[in-house]
């Protein structure tokens, strides 16, 4: 089946600085690539959908300039935390569509845990 | 406004059927998710529907219809491990996914 892996699961920085989440298809191509955001007990909220070789669409109340997306090749998206401060962190959880797929075909990335202190 | 609506939590006794259900109302329809979410995972696809009718996957049933805007995701033979959060996400007219806030089942032995 298709794999979406994420790098790192899990990362712990101070506040301030940047941090960089991977998002990759193992063994597909993915047109387009969405990035979530949950919180606790929370459902998913999507950030941005970022196609491949085009700017990313950013959802209302995200900002573009803190969350950078970058999606270079079919198989690969990163998001980019900037400037993080303790209210980013968060579960952060991208998912891929397959290329030429129907819309059931999303797959979701294992997740990656952003705590900024 | 878009809006999913499905129940915060319930409680089910192993071995047991329950049923999760979810309204939803979208701009345009190209069809309903659901999705299991284990505490502190990335969702895990279950089944998708975009016709009338009732699908069936092994221990996992989803019901779709679109007249009422309603769907539901039966659980049969319930085990310890579906104890998990059950995502209802409808797809509207731009193919943007519309989430629900998720319900949360407690399996009892």
């Amino acid at each position: 089946g298709a794999v979406v892996s994420q790098h790192p699961s899990w990362v712990i920085c101070k506040s301030g600085t940047s941090v960089k989440i991977e998002c990759r298809s193992l063994d597909f191509q993915a047109t387009t690539m969405f990035w979530y955001r949950q919180f606790p007990k929370q459902s998913l909220m999507l950030m941005a959908t970022s196609n491949e070789g085009s700017k990313a669409t950013y959802e209302q109340g995200v900002e573009k300039d803190k969350f950078l997306i970058n999606h270079a090749s079919l198989t690969l998206s990163t998001l980019t935390v900037t400037s993080a401060h303790p209210e980013d962190s968060s579960f952060y959880i991208c998912s891929a569509v397959l290329l030429a797929g129907g819309p059931n075909e999303q797959y979701f990335g294992p997740g990656t845990r952003l705590t900024v202190t | 406004g878009q809006n999913i609506d499905q129940p915060t939590e319930m409680t089910a006794t192993e071995g047991a059927i329950v049923q999760i259900n979810c309204t939803y109302q979208t701009s345009g329809f190209n069809g309903l998710f659901w999705y299991q979410q284990h505490a502190g995972e990335a969702p895990t696809f279950l089944s998708y529907n975009v016709l009338d009718g009732l699908e069936e996957k092994g221990r996992f049933s989803s019901f779709l219809s679109r007249s009422k805007g309603y769907s539901y995701l039966l659980l049969k033979e319930l085990q310890m491990k579906d104890s998990a959060s059950y995502l209802c996400a409808a797809l509207d007219s731009n193919y943007q996914l519309i989430w629900g806030a998720g319900t949360k089942l407690i399996i009892k032995p």
